[in-house]
């Protein structure tokens, strides 16, 4: 256990609609990652908060935005879903707000199929 | 234009051998590269870290080697067992993107 948690687990919509995805990063970490996997692409960072602040960005469209609570949980909001969303969506942990230190923490992540 | 590359096929390896697995890359100049384990609709989970100025790092069974020249870094298991049946994922951290950047993985199935 990571001691990220990852919330829902599975979730299945339609195109054009727009979900949520949640996020607590393990006790102490104030930066959190969002990665989206799927199967031809692999792991592809989209985003980066650390202590509420967006830190980095990636591959991030323009349609998911994402933030960070005060209480430093994230969500990740996917809107006008396309069927090509349809993946696994990572949420990760660290310590620090540059990850020159070490590793990221994964949690077990959020599959979204869009029909 | 910047590449991590991994074998993309399954490495299949009898039981009790040693396993290797290669990352290449290219337009990167990493400060530190991982390796993570990710099994099966799970999160990938951190193993190694090797760091620009390291030749090589162990942990128990696992080693992994960084050549800058090459720009390549192997990752190897000994005495390989059915339970290291994984993808095993390198990533780049690199200082002037500020991200880690993983590769595609490399599947690797341990039979008995």
């Amino acid at each position: 256990d990571s001691g990220v948690t990852q919330t829902p687990k599975h979730l299945i919509t339609a195109t054009g609609q727009r979900v949520t995805l949640r996020c607590s990063p393990r006790s102490g970490d104030l930066s959190v990652y969002w990665y989206q996997q799927s199967l031809d692409q692999g792991l592809q960072f989209l985003i980066q908060y650390y202590n509420g602040e967006e830190r980095a960005k990636g591959n991030i469209l323009e349609r998911f935005s994402a933030q960070q609570f005060p209480d430093l949980h994230s969500e990740l909001n996917l809107s006008s879903l396309e069927l090509g969303d349809s993946a696994l969506y990572f949420c990760a942990s660290s310590v620090a707000d540059r990850l020159n230190t070490g590793e990221l923490f994964f949690g077990e992540g959020s599959r979204l199929t869009v029909l | 234009s910047q590449k991590i590359e991994q074998n993309s096929e399954a490495l299949n390896i009898q039981e009790g051998k040693t396993a290797t697995l290669t990352c290449n890359y290219t337009n990167y100049s990493p400060a530190y590269l991982q390796w993570y384990r990710q099994d099966p609709g799970r999160g990938p989970v951190f193993l190694l870290l090797i760091r620009e100025n390291e030749k090589e790092k162990r942990k128990e069974r696992l080693k992994v080697t960084f050549d800058t020249t090459l720009k390549q870094s192997l990752f190897h298991i000994t005495a390989s067992q059915p339970a290291d049946s994984a993808t095993y994922l390198c990533a780049l951290f690199t200082y002037n993107t500020d991200k880690l950047i993983f590769g595609t993985g490399t599947r690797l199935q341990v039979f008995p």
